[in-house]
């Protein structure tokens, strides 16, 4: 098992490009999330997941965007990169009742 | 709003010592209870899960709740250099489909040889 990965690890993206953070499970998690660390700070949920075709915000989605396809695949889409979007990056996945298993996140740079 | 309160530290303890830490929540729905080790640069990993009231044991960590009061603490015993990382408390709660987790903001903990 694999676990929950993603890519890539960093990324320099220029104000007002676009990316996708790519997040994939193989332990058949049926709940998924996307979460934001900025320094010394805790995690904030940006999107999650509860299964394949279902989406839906979490404390700080604005610019952010997710799709939900398969059970194994959670991509991030970020649209007009700002500089607010520095971070780190985390997905992570559950099988009820709650222990979340993290990726080992995407640090991204705005400039 | 739903919040999770820790100290910051940094909390410094001697290797062999014990090292105590303390998280305080909002909502007094919270019914999941978790603890998050991370290493500088590193992902959030599981270290424990407690739901009932009382202490839960793993190894050199013990987890406490109390709900009527609304902490949780982590105590790990004959501290490790290698247990210097920062430490973040979670808390779910029972009700709704989405299993969400509040974290606060952790706690960096420091075990010196």
């Amino acid at each position: 098992n694999a676990g929950v990965t993603q890519t890539p690890k960093f990324r320099i993206l220029k104000i007002g490009q676009s990316m996708t953070l790519q997040c994939a499970q193989d332990m058949n998690h049926n709940y998924m999330y996307w979460y934001r660390q900025d320094p010394g700070m805790g995690l904030k949920l940006i999107y999650y997941s509860v299964g394949a075709g279902i989406t839906d915000k979490g404390e700080v989605p604005n610019g952010y965007n997710v799709s939900r396809s398969t059970t194994e695949d959670f991509p991030l889409r970020l649209e007009l990169a700002a500089p607010s979007q520095t971070s780190v990056y985390f997905c992570a996945s559950s099988h009820p009742p709650y222990e979340q298993y993290f990726g080992p996140g995407t640090r991204l740079t705005v400039t | 709003q739903k919040e999770v309160e820790q100290n910051s530290g940094p909390l410094s303890v001697p290797e062999g010592a014990i090292a105590s830490l303390n998280c305080t929540y909002s909502d007094r729905g919270s019914q999941s209870f978790f603890w998050y080790r991370q290493y500088s640069g590193k992902s959030p990993e599981l270290i424990m899960s407690i739901y009932s009231n009382g202490d839960k044991e793993d190894g050199r960590f013990t987890a406490q709740l109390n709900k009527a009061s609304q902490y949780v603490s982590l105590l790990i015993r004959d501290s490790q250099p290698s247990d210097s990382a920062t430490y973040l408390c979670a808390v779910g709660l029972s009700s709704g489909s989405a299993r969400q987790l509040t974290f606060g903001s952790g706690t960096q903990l420091t075990v010196l040889p």
